[in-house]
């Protein structure tokens, strides 16, 4: 099945800077692959998603991109404000299946 | 379209007491998938129903157990509740969930003593 790794754990960054976040994937025939925001005692909500026929999908602030062959994506956050402090979550749904796998997730700090 | 809704919000219970959880998905969405989340585990998969039917599974032991029903509503079950059992349980909902967005309701926290 499906492995999603997903880098930092945690990411501490000042206000205004930008910030990365890292996952790769196993399955090279996964072809969807979303990004959830988490808030502090909310849901999930869907910030921003990519197939794998695009490279690179931006929306305002947020950006992501996909490199096919490494099996990696990445999503980046420029400008951070503290409203963007959040655990967010990779994930990656093969083409055979109907669930994504999710990473582990990242906990993004932004300090004022 | 009003979303994804789950009762109870909260529970307490005991050890080797057993729970039902209840999602409602967003209305024509007939996929509702279950997630267990805890500190440092990230989401990890339960169940995902499609048409009253259970169409993948994930990892967990026999006593997780759940239904859908024809109104796509679905449930989920627990048997003899053990301390690690305690966590927010997500439910999603896709419109037919291939490859598509879930949308989560607002889980509920289950705490057992």
């Amino acid at each position: 099945g499906e492995n999603v790794e997903q880098h930092p754990s945690t990411l501490s960054v000042q206000e205004g800077d930008s910030a990365v976040i890292k996952c790769t994937y196993s399955d090279s025939a996964s072809n969807y692959f979303p990004w959830y925001k988490q808030e502090l005692g909310k849901r999930p909500q869907l910030i921003i998603d990519i197939r794998s026929n695009v490279g690179e999908k931006k929306d305002q602030r947020i950006a992501v991109t996909l490199n096919k062959t490494a099996k990696h994506f990445s999503l980046h956050i420029t400008e951070t404000q503290p409203e963007d402090s959040a655990v967010y979550f990779c994930a990656a749904t093969s083409g055979g299946s109907y669930i994504p796998t999710f990473g582990r997730g990242t906990s993004l700090i932004v300090h004022p | 379209k009003a979303g994804v809704t789950q009762t109870p919000r909260y529970l307490i219970k005991t050890r080797g007491q057993q729970v039902t959880l209840s999602c409602s998905p967003i209305s024509g969405h007939r996929s509702v998938s279950w997630y267990q989340q805890t500190p440092g585990q990230g989401l990890q998969f339960l169940f995902e129903y499609f048409s009253e039917t259970q169409r993948n599974k994930g990892n967990f032991p026999g006593r997780f157990s759940g239904r859908q029903f024809s109104n796509s509503r679905s449930e989920m079950n627990v048997s003899t509740l053990e301390l690690g059992d305690s966590a927010l349980y997500l439910c999603a909902s896709t419109l037919s969930g291939n490859g598509e967005t879930q949308y989560f309701g607002p889980g509920t926290r289950l705490l057992v003593l």
